[in-house]
């Protein structure tokens, strides 16, 4: 089983739509969640961290699932720019010396 | 703030030279920094951490003697791919993190592209 895994996609939808990414990740004993966006060709960027409790930021809302070791990102009132990879990120450690292990990262297309 | 470059942004080399990459934190003190590998369609692989002052730790599978990181300063690491071949092709990131960042945030330059010929 991989360490994090994501459904690759590629999701089309049209300006307006909601839509929902979803994120598993082997460690049970990781301690920190992120999405990262990656334009074409650039480095990931954070999007926003992910905490058991559920967050938001605008029309963007993560939640975290430990019992299921899933994670999840909804993005509503989709707009062309959200068109991007979105990177589901976990750290087993917690602060700042642990590495990042990435998903494979799940394709957006906003289309007109 | 939390910026952090490289230089260059990309570079065509032939088989058998080597290539020197720079990782600068331009606003903070970067007491960690990392170094990650993109092929095409693939996610981020992790190929060494390392700490200023001390010797870089990398992972199972990366060459250290290929692949040289110093971290001499708290703003500077640089990355040297020593007798680099086509399949070193590849897109390399740095990023960097400091004690107290939170929860395990990292800031990452923007990469570079090497091809080799």
């Amino acid at each position: 089983r991989k360490e994090v895994e994501q459904d690759p996609g590629p999701f089309n939808v049209p300006e307006g739509a909601t839509v929902a990414f979803n994120c598993t990740y082997s460690n049970s004993a990781s301690q920190s969640f992120f999405w990262y966006r990656q334009d074409c060709r650039k480095e990931p960027k954070l999007l926003m961290s992910v905490y058991s409790s559920g967050n938001e930021d605008g029309r963007f809302t993560a939640q975290l699932n430990r019992a299921s070791q899933y994670i999840s990102l909804l993005i509503r009132d989709s707009k062309l720019s959200d068109s991007a990879t979105y990177l589901c990120v976990v750290s087993p450690y917690g602060g700042s010396q642990g590495n990042l292990i990435f998903g494979k990262g799940t394709k957006l297309s906003v289309k007109p | 703030g939390a910026v952090v470059s490289q230089h260059p942004s990309w570079v065509i080399c032939k088989s058998g030279t080597s290539v020197k990459i720079e990782c600068r934190s331009l606003d903070f003190q970067a007491t960690t920094m990392f170094w990650y590998r993109q092929f095409p369609k693939q996610s981020l692989m992790l190929m060494a951490t390392s700490n200023e002052g001390s010797k870089a730790t990398y992972e199972q599978g990366v060459e250290k003697d290929k692949f040289l990181i110093n971290h001499a300063s708290l703003t500077l690491s640089t990355l040297t791919v020593t007798s680099a071949h086509p399949e070193d092709s590849s897109f390399y990131i740095c990023s960097a993190s400091w004690v107290g960042t939170a929860g395990g945030e990292q800031f990452f330059g923007p990469g570079t592209r090497l091809t080799v010929l």
